[in-house]
């Protein structure tokens, strides 16, 4: 089956910085590839995604990249703020839309420092 | 409702009992999910159910874990008697077929095993 590996599993950035969080998948098959945000005592939130045959995405402060050649793709937040500071999941599926069993990496926690 | 709840939002049980959680997604989702996360993982796949369609159980970990899906609409996840190692976040996620919106989590039950 799929496996997702995410890096790094924390990392720590001043406000105003940009942050990039890598996964990689191993299922060429995979065509769907969201971005989670998890805050403490909540559910994870979809905050991007992606599909195979799209390179790249952006949404104002958040932008995610795809190689698909590599298995590889990445989470980009510039201006980075204090109420970014979460746990990011990336995941990837085999399905063309939302309705096939993601798997997920292991998470990322992203604190900003004011 | 305006999106997927869980109950209860906490529990404890002793070794050995059975636990029911409940999950109530969006109206009108016809994708339901549970997935478990562990403290420092990631979010493992339990099962997903998709309309009449015969649900996908292979994440479940064991014959002690079941799920059902009544009606289309309400699911109930069934822990046979609980080990400690079923400690975890249980998570529950909706979507609506041939759309892009991806999955809507609800905010978990936290499940401790004494």
């Amino acid at each position: 089956g799929e496996n997702v590996e995410q890096h790094p599993s924390t990392l720590s950035v001043q406000e105003g910085d940009s942050a990039v969080i890598k996964c990689t998948y191993s299922d060429s098959a995979s065509n769907y590839f969201p971005w989670y945000k998890q805050e403490l005592g909540k559910g994870p939130q979809l905050i991007i995604d992606i599909r195979s045959n799209v390179g790249e995405k952006k949404d104002q402060r958040i932008a995610v990249t795809l190689n698909k050649t590599a298995k590889h793709f990445s989470l980009h937040i510039t201006e980075t703020q204090p109420e970014d500071s979460a746990v990011y999941f990336c995941a990837a599926s085999l399905g063309g839309g939302s309705n096939y069993k993601l798997t997920f990496g292991k998470g990322t926690l992203l604190t900003v420092n004011p | 409702g305006a999106g997927v709840s869980q109950s209860p939002s906490n529990k404890v049980t002793e070794k050995g009992k059975d636990v029911e959680l409940r999950c109530d997604p969006i109206s009108g989702h016809t994708a339901l999910y549970w997935y478990r996360q562990s403290l420092g993982q990631g979010l493992e796949f339990l099962i997903y159910f998709q309309g009449n369609s015969a649900p996908d159980k292979s994440g479940l970990p064991s014959d002690r874990f079941s799920a059902e899906r009544t009606g289309g609409s309400v699911s109930t996840l069934t822990i046979q008697r609980t080990q400690q190692e079923d400690s975890a976040v249980y998570l529950c996620a909706s979507s609506s077929f041939g759309t892009d919106y991806g999955y809507t989590f609800g905010s978990g039950t936290r499940l401790t095993v004494v």
